[in-house]
């Protein structure tokens, strides 16, 4: 069965660095997300992505968050300038159609030090 | 708003069925999930139920859905050892963004 896939696994970066989130959705997946899980908390929805632009964004998703699809192939999530409560796992999703079920990535788990 | 619901824990005897129970409270939702992560992993989908039916068999896993009662529950049978992870339930709207439950962490029993 064709998968998302999430790298790396780990990151681990300097408060106030910038990281790079990539996910390679499946190929005729047309609507993406990005999650996070906080350690202990609930997944929560930062951001949703079709034709090109962002369609929603949470409340989390402020200016340091950017998302991309660079190149037909790849989406990325961009953290500009980090900070500690930016710690957490984050996963990427994908859908086809508008209905259509959502499948998850495995998530990078990033720790801010 | 949409919330999901969970009880937190859960323990069950190796053999026994496992329900995991789950509320919910925007009835427009389109799909329901259950969704299970095993420590340090990502979130694997077991099975999902479009929210016209009632009810959904696959394997050990049964879905069922209660609209009228906004409730959904994950039936595990033959509980395994293997089993042992955190289950979330989440619903979702058309293609729009996903809600998640809690999280109900399942303990097996030897």
């Amino acid at each position: 069965e064709p998968e998302v896939t999430q790298t790396p696994s780990h990151q681990v970066t300097q408060m106030g660095q910038e990281v790079i989130l990539r996910c390679v959705p499946i190929s005729n997946h047309l609507y993406f997300y990005w999650y996070r899980q906080i350690l202990g908390q609930k997944v929560e929805f930062l951001v949703s992505f079709y034709n090109n632009e962002i369609s929603e964004k949470s409340e989390i998703f402020d200016d340091q968050f950017s998302v991309e699809r660079p190149d037909g192939s790849n989406f990325t999530l961009k953290i500009r300038s980090t900070k500690l409560e930016d710690s957490a796992m984050y996963f990427c999703a994908g859908g086809g159609d508008k209905y259509e079920k959502l499948f998850f990535g495995s998530g990078t788990q990033l720790s801010v030090l | 708003g949409e919330d999901v619901e969970q009880s937190l824990f859960l323990s069950v005897r190796e053999g026994d069925s496992s329900v995991i129970n789950c509320t919910y409270t925007d009835s427009s939702s389109t799909y329901l999930y259950w969704y299970k992560q095993e420590p340090g992993a990502g979130l694997q989908l077991l099975t999902y139920i479009f929210s016209n039916m009632d009810m959904k068999q696959d394997q050990r896993l049964t879905v069922l859905l209660n609209k009228k009662d906004k409730h959904l529950s994950l039936r595990i049978a033959d509980t395994q050892t293997g089993d042992s992870a955190i289950y979330f339930c989440a619903e979702s709207f058309g293609n729009e963004k996903l809600t998640f439950g809690t999280g109900t962490r399942l303990t097996i029993i030897p």
